[in-house]
């Protein structure tokens, strides 16, 4: 089946930083989503990918559908104390069943 | 994008018991999923549910442990059934509307512990 890779597990860092993470598939993708879910809530759409080579912003966030259609980024600019949590990429091949990365831990330090 | 109620929000069952999950959208939607996601861990899917018949269970998952009903376009539950302490977890239901209606949405889930 399809294999979801999301790196980094974790990040430490200081208010005001960038941050970035990234999802890789040993399969092309037609969507990518990006989530992020607070403790004790359920994950909330961030940025939804759906065109290779889409980069696509939300406020302080970007994100990009790779070209190959197997890979994805996040970006946080400017990362204030809210930006913590846990932030997933998920895709799916077509339509249907969405595979989750493992989580990228954020947490950020005044 | 749908919203969705999901309840109870947390519960502490018996092991031997069961659990009835609810999940209301607040619009018709095409796709119903169950989810469930372990202390620290990603979400792994459980089951599609369909509308009007039976669901499509993931490998590892079956029916008898997770029966799933959707009778219409906006509601679905999810049962867990004979629970023992490995199926305290977090347990959400998502729903889509279309296939590029805006990604998934998530209830904020079921926290289950069973002691």
């Amino acid at each position: 089946g399809q294999q979801l890779n999301q790196s980094p597990q974790s990040m430490f860092i200081q208010e005001g930083e960038d941050v970035s993470m990234n999802c890789t598939s040993s399969s092309i993708f037609n969507t990518w989503l990006w989530y992020k879910q607070d403790p004790g809530e359920g994950p909330v759409l961030l940025i939804a990918l759906y065109k290779a080579g889409e980069l696509t912003s939300n406020g302080r966030l970007t994100a990009q559908f790779g070209i190959t259609r197997k890979d994805s980024f996040l970006n946080i600019s400017a990362s204030i104390p809210s930006d913590v949590g846990i932030y997933f990429c998920a895709g799916h091949g077509s339509w249907g069943k969405l595979q989750f990365g493992a989580g990228t831990q954020v947490v950020v330090t005044p | 994008s749908a919203v969705i109620s999901q309840k109870p929000s947390r519960d502490i069952c018996q092991r031997g018991t069961s659990l009835t999950i609810q999940c209301q959208v607040d619009s018709q939607v095409t796709m119903m999923f169950w989810y469930r996601q372990q202390p620290g861990q990603s979400l792994t899917l459980i089951a599609t549910a369909n509308q009007g018949s039976e669901a499509t269970y993931e490998s590892g998952f079956v029916i008898d442990k997770f029966p799933i009903s959707r009778p219409n376009l906006t509601f679905s539950t999810l049962t867990v059934s004979n629970m023992s302490p490995e199926d305290s977890s977090i347990y959400l239901c998502s729903a889509a509307g279309s296939a590029e209606a805006n990604g998934y949405t998530f209830g904020s889930g079921t926290r289950l512990t069973v002691v």
